[in-house]
């Protein structure tokens, strides 16, 4: 079993629609990643956050220690969304990876 | 533009070669690191190093060899690879160890 399982695996939405990927995790963490990959490879780190929420345009992120889960929301999403949204937890010396959510977002 | 970059972007080998790959950073990171992802699995640490010292994940085969020669710049030293080792292998730095790591865009490598 994988110590970070991500919700859904895949997502179409239209344009505009609000969106949630979840993110739920079995170890101690130190902190949590919100990771943006595009086609073609190149990775971009969204968030990382230990507590609570933060923002950054139409993108919110939010974790709960006690219940080991964070989500990644994208308001008004745009095509230019569209790509795999991975989480990862940084735990000690180690880093866990999700196998991502690849998100689809049609005009 | 991460400031990580890697070479190169693209490689094709047979399974008698050697080759190498490349990673840069001029962030003045002191930690970097090697991932394997494969098409349907999370990403993979290989190899972490940080202040120049190496940090291994003991299931790496050893046809994989990293070197660090300065905090700048760290390889991926490959030989003898199954054609399972067709992956995307991705670089990464970060300040320390426990802050946000910067990717490079990768090497897709395919092995024959």
């Amino acid at each position: 079993k994988n110590e970070v399982e991500q919700s859904p695996q895949n997502l179409t939405a239209q344009e505009g629609e609000f969106i949630t990927i979840n993110c739920s995790y079995s170890v101690g963490i130190s902190a949590l990643h919100w990771l943006q990959q595009h086609p073609g490879g190149g990775i971009v780190s969204l968030f990382m956050l230990s507590s609570g929420k933060k923002k950054h345009g139409r993108l919110i992120a939010t974790i709960n220690i006690q219940e080991k889960h964070s989500s990644l929301h994208i308001t008004a999403s745009h095509p230019r969304d569209s790509a795999v949204y991975i989480c990862a937890v940084g735990a000690g010396d180690q880093f866990y990876f999700g196998t991502g959510t690849s998100l689809t977002v049609i005009p | 533009e991460t400031g990580v970059t890697q070479t190169p972007r693209h490689l094709v080998m047979g399974m008698t070669n050697k080759k190498s790959l490349k990673c840069e950073q001029h962030l003045g990171h002191n930690a970097m690191y090697w991932y394997k992802q494969s098409a349907k699995k999370p990403l993979e640490l290989m190899f972490v190093y940080s202040l120049e010292e190496r940090v291994e994940n003991n299931s790496v085969p050893s046809r994989f060899s990293p070197e660090c020669p300065n905090s700048s710049h760290l390889f991926l030293h490959l030989h003898t690879l199954q054609p399972e080792d067709s992956a995307l292998y991705l670089c990464a730095s970060s300040r320390d160890r426990v802050e946000t790591q910067y990717f490079g865009p990768g090497t897709r490598l395919l092995v024959l």
